[in-house]
C-alpha cells in the first residue's frame, strides 16, 4: 500500500549545493506533480508531467529542473540551492483527466543554510 | 485568473460541535472545486470534489461541501467534530489551462478540536 513514495524525508544543504528529490508512484497514474508548501502560501506547483516523456512548468519553476524517468518516477533537481528554496516539497500523482492531483507523498523537508 | 480565499487560518470547535470551514473562489469558467486534508507530517488527502451535477458533495470521514454558484462558495461542513478531525484543510479550484487542469490552493485552515 505504498502510493507515492518520496526520498529523502529530510535534507539540509548549504547554499550552492545540488541535490535531487526522488518520487515514485505505484498506481499507474499518468500525471505527476511537484509542489512546494510554505507557511501562509498554500501549495504552489513547481513542475508537472501529464504523461511519460512530457514535463511542463508550473507557477514557480525557477531554480528547479525535473525528469520524468518513466511512468513511475518523477524527480526534482535543485542545481544550485538557495535559502529561498527552503520548503517542504510534495510529489503527487493523478489519473490523466481527473482534474487534480489525487495522491500525495509525505513530503521532503529541505533546509538550505 | 482563478483564486481561492479561505476565511480563518485557525478554527477551534468543541468535540461534537458543528465544523464549518469557509472557502470562496474566483474563476472565469465553471470551476472544479476540491477540499483536501493534511495531517501533521503527511501529504494531502483528497476529501471531496465537485465537478458537475449535484451541488451537495459528500466526502470521506463524514465531511460534505455545497457548491453555491451565486455566492461563489464551497464551504466544508461536518455535523459533529471528532478529535481525529484535527488537521489542516485546504480548499482548491481548477480550470482548464493549456493541456492540464491548473489547480490553485488556498492557504489552509487549521482545525483544532477541543475535548
Amino acid at each position: 500500500n505504498a502510493g507515492v513514495t518520496q526520498t529523502p524525508k529530510f535534507q539540509v544543504l548549504k547554499t550552492g549545493q545540488s541535490m535531487t528529490l526522488q518520487c515514485a508512484q505505484d498506481m499507474n497514474h499518468n500525471s505527476m506533480y511537484w509542489y512546494r508548501q510554505d507557511p501562509g502560501m498554500g501549495l504552489r506547483l513547481i513542475y508537472y508531467s501529464a504523461s511519460e516523456g512530457t514535463t511542463d512548468k508550473g507557477e514557480v519553476p525557477n531554480g528547479y529542473n525535473v525528469s520524468r524517468l518513466n511512468k513511475r518516477e518523477f524527480s526534482l533537481r535543485l542545481e544550485s540551492a538557495a535559502p529561498s528554496q527552503t520548503s517542504v516539497y510534495f510529489c503527487a500523482s493523478g489519473e490523466q483527466g481527473a482534474g487534480q492531483p489525487q495522491h500525495f507523498g509525505d513530503g521532503t523537508r529541505l533546509s538550505i543554510l | 485568473a482563478q483564486s481561492v480565499t479561505q476565511l480563518g487560518s485557525h478554527v477551534s470547535v468543541s468535540e461534537g460541535a458543528l465544523v464549518l470551514l469557509r472557502c470562496n473562489y474566483s474563476s472565469s469558467v465553471p470551476p472544479y472545486l476540491f477540499w483536501y486534508v493534511q495531517y501533521p507530517n503527511q501529504g494531502l488527502q483528497l476529501l471531496l470534489k465537485y465537478t458537475t451535477g449535484a451541488t451537495l458533495v459528500k466526502g470521506i470521514n463524514g465531511f460534505e461541501a455545497e457548491f453555491k454558484k451565486s455566492e461563489t462558495s464551497f464551504h466544508l461542513t461536518k455535523p459533529s467534530a471528532h478529535m481525529s478531525d484535527a488537521a489542516e484543510y485546504f480548499c482548491a479550484v481548477s480550470e482548464a489551462s493549456g493541456g492540464y487542469q491548473k489547480v490553485t490552493f488556498g492557504i489552509g485552515t487549521k482545525l483544532q478540536v477541543i475535548p
